[in-house]
This record gives C-alpha cells, sequence and structure tokens, in this order.
C-alpha cells in the first residue's frame, strides 16, 4: 500500500530556478524523510522532519511538514544540473523498533543546464 | 565509507530459474529490507528482517523468500523466477528505528527472460 503521494510526477527546471516537489500522506506519522535516486542508482536520504517539527534546513534544502492536512514539501533552492534526480518522500508511522518507512511514488526533476 | 552492496548491478535470468540476490552491509545495522522498483508504482517492499533468522512479508511477499542467517547479510530469493519479475531490486539497512535513515544498495536490474 502506498502512504505517499507525490506532485507533481515530473518537473523540468532551468539552472538557477528553484524546484518545489509535494508529497501527501494517509495516516499519522511519526517521521517524514525525503531520498534522492540518481538514475539507476540506489536512493540516498536527504532529511528527515519529525512530525512535532514545521519546517527543517538542510544547505539548499527546505522541508515543511503540515500535519493537519497531511502533506510536505521540499524545496531545492538555486538548482544545478547535478540536481537532476528522481525524489521520494517516505513515511514512518512510528519510530519504535519494527518501524518501517513507506515511500511514495517519487517525482522526477530535470534541471537543464 | 559505510555501504550496502548488492552481489550485481545486473542479471539476466531464464523463466523457472532460481535466482539468489545477495545483499551485505557493514553498518552493523539489525534491520535490512528488500523492495523492487517499478515505474509508476514506486518502491514497493517484498521482505524485511530485524534480526538475524527473522523475517516479515512486506507488501508483495508472493513468490519471493528470504534468507538471514548472518546479521550482515540478507539475500532474496526468486523460488522459480517468471517475467513479471523483471525489475530493479533494492536492499536497504537501518538501525532499529525509522528516525535514522535507510542506507541503500546501488541496485540489481533483474531481467527475466
Amino acid at each position: 500500500s502506498q502512504q505517499g503521494e507525490e506532485d507533481p510526477q515530473a518537473l523540468s527546471i532551468q539552472e538557477g530556478e528553484n524546484a518545489t516537489m509535494n508529497c501527501s500522506y494517509k495516516t499519522s506519522i511519526n517521521n517524514l524523510q525525503w531520498y534522492r535516486q540518481n538514475s539507476g542508482r540506489g536512493l540516498v536520504h536527504l532529511i528527515l522532519i519529525r512530525s512535532n517539527e514545521r519546517e527543517k534546513h538542510s544547505g539548499r534544502l527546505r522541508v515543511t511538514l503540515d500535519t493537519s492536512k497531511k502533506s510536505s514539501s521540499l524545496l531545492i533552492t538555486a538548482s544545478r544540473a547535478a540536481d537532476t534526480a528522481s525524489y521520494f518522500c517516505a513515511t514512518a508511522v512510528t519510530y519504535n523498533q519494527g518501524g518501517k518507512l513507506i515511500f511514495g511514488q517519487g517525482t522526477e526533476l530535470s534541471v537543464k543546464p | 565509507d559505510v555501504k550496502v552492496t548488492q552481489s550485481s548491478r545486473y542479471l539476466v535470468k531464464r523463466t523457472g530459474e532460481k535466482v539468489f540476490l545477495e545483499c551485505v552491509q557493514d553498518m552493523d545495522h539489525e534491520n535490512m529490507f528488500w523492495y523492487r522498483q517499478d515505474p509508476g508504482l514506486g518502491l514497493r517492499l517484498i521482505y524485511f528482517s530485524y534480526d538475524v533468522k527473522m523475517k516479515e512479508k512486506g507488501d508483495i511477499p508472493e513468490g519471493y523468500s528470504v534468507s538471514r542467517e548472518k546479521k550482515e547479510r540478507f539475500s532474496l530469493i526468486l523460488e522459480s523466477a517468471s517475467t513479471n519479475q523483471t525489475s530493479m531490486y533494492l536492499c536497504a539497512s537501518s538501525l532499529p528505528w525509522t528516525g535514522n535513515g535507510y542506507t541503500f544498495g546501488s541496485g540489481t536490474r533483474l531481467t527475466v527472460v
């Protein structure tokens, strides 16, 4: 069962522009995470936001979480061609041992030089 | 550099063959996971394991089995490969709690002919 749905499915921007990806989910969560996947490779963990946090920053990444709307957004500022990848949100219903992540279907980002 | 290693990047097998996909992690992680990734369907959890010799079914376990005889190694077994099991297979590991994120391997692209 897919918990997260991402929007848009694909996004194409010019280098230097900002990229915003959205994730919606269905059930209450403990935390939400964003991952990046370069073409044909494994996923890389980018950033985690806990359910009691509203915003978090890491370098050029900014993540927001609205638990009342069950949604999150990932903003990449001043994008570069090297940011071209697929981005996935993943939700964790619990923090405890045994908890697992449920991944969305991803947003494919293309940054043109 | 800590990592998750999947034994093959590309694999071609015949229908009906028994297929073993191997995953090894060097981070002493308790949890290990097998996902398959298909276009439009995102990542779907096949099996996961919280400890040696323990396993739990994920969302799509049919046609698969797993083995975890040692903490660092988690094997995915396709008992009798079929063409609908052609996919990208991703292994991941994590500490017991979801707040630490997953570390993924580079993936195995399996083609069943």
